[in-house]
């Protein structure tokens, strides 16, 4: 298994621009979730998803966008890049009330 | 408000040291902990959880962290760290059957 993946590993944006952050896992969890990590803050959600065709706004949502039509993938769009945004992000997946496994993060500037 | 509060952000150690970062958690939600370490430019590891049953967990790398309910507290500790165990520490802890919520984390730094 390869566990939870992410892509791209780096990306750099200007303001104004759009772009879809990836994430995959083959563990056949039915929940997934986005964190974003910032300094002194720990990680905050951002969104998350129960399973296929259900996703919910997490702690920070605004900006940010997300669909989950398989179990497998679950993507964060975000809309219109801002400064604000430049952050670490981590796809996470989980079976149940229980361990989470976070892929290897995405590092995102935004100029 | 605060679900998880990691009362140190940075912490310094010399090797073969013992070392406790601390965790406070709000008492109204479930006692499901976790401690998670992200090593310089990776992801996320569990280190250990506490679900139910002994107080007392052990984790990986030598690690073990202690639920104190009527401290609401859920501190890790190691009795002897290694150069290795430099990264940044975070507690967690799931608000319902699905959301982790994190503290803001602990920066351990191990010196020779």
């Amino acid at each position: 298994n390869a566990g939870v993946t992410q892509t791209p590993k780096f990306q750099v944006l200007k303001t104004g621009q759009s772009m879809t952050l990836q994430c995959a896992q083959d563990m056949n969890h039915e929940y997934m979730s986005w964190y974003r990590q910032d300094p002194g803050m720990g990680l905050r959600l951002i969104h998350y998803s129960v399973g296929a065709g259900i996703t919910d706004q997490g702690e920070v949502p605004n900006g940010y966008n997300v669909s989950r039509s398989t179990t497998e993938d679950f993507p964060l769009r975000l809309l219109s890049a801002a400064p604000s945004q430049t952050s670490v992000y981590f796809c996470a997946s989980k079976a149940t009330t229980d361990t989470q496994y976070f892929g290897p993060g995405t590092r995102l500037t935004v100029l | 408000a605060q679900s998880v509060t990691q009362l140190d952000s940075q912490v310094p150690v010399f090797e073969e040291a013992p070392v406790e970062l601390r965790c406070n958690y709000s008492s109204s939600v479930s006692v499901y902990l976790f401690w998670y370490v992200q090593y310089p430019n990776q992801g996320l590891q569990l280190l250990l959880k506490y679900l139910s049953g002994s107080t007392l967990v052990k984790g990986i790398n030598g690690f073990e962290a202690e639920f104190n309910k009527s401290q609401t507290s859920f501190h890790l500790r190691k009795p002897s760290v290694h150069i290795s165990d430099t990264a940044e520490y975070f507690c967690a802890v799931i608000l319902n059957d699905y959301k982790l919520s994190f503290g803001a984390g602990t920066t351990v730094t191990v010196r020779a």
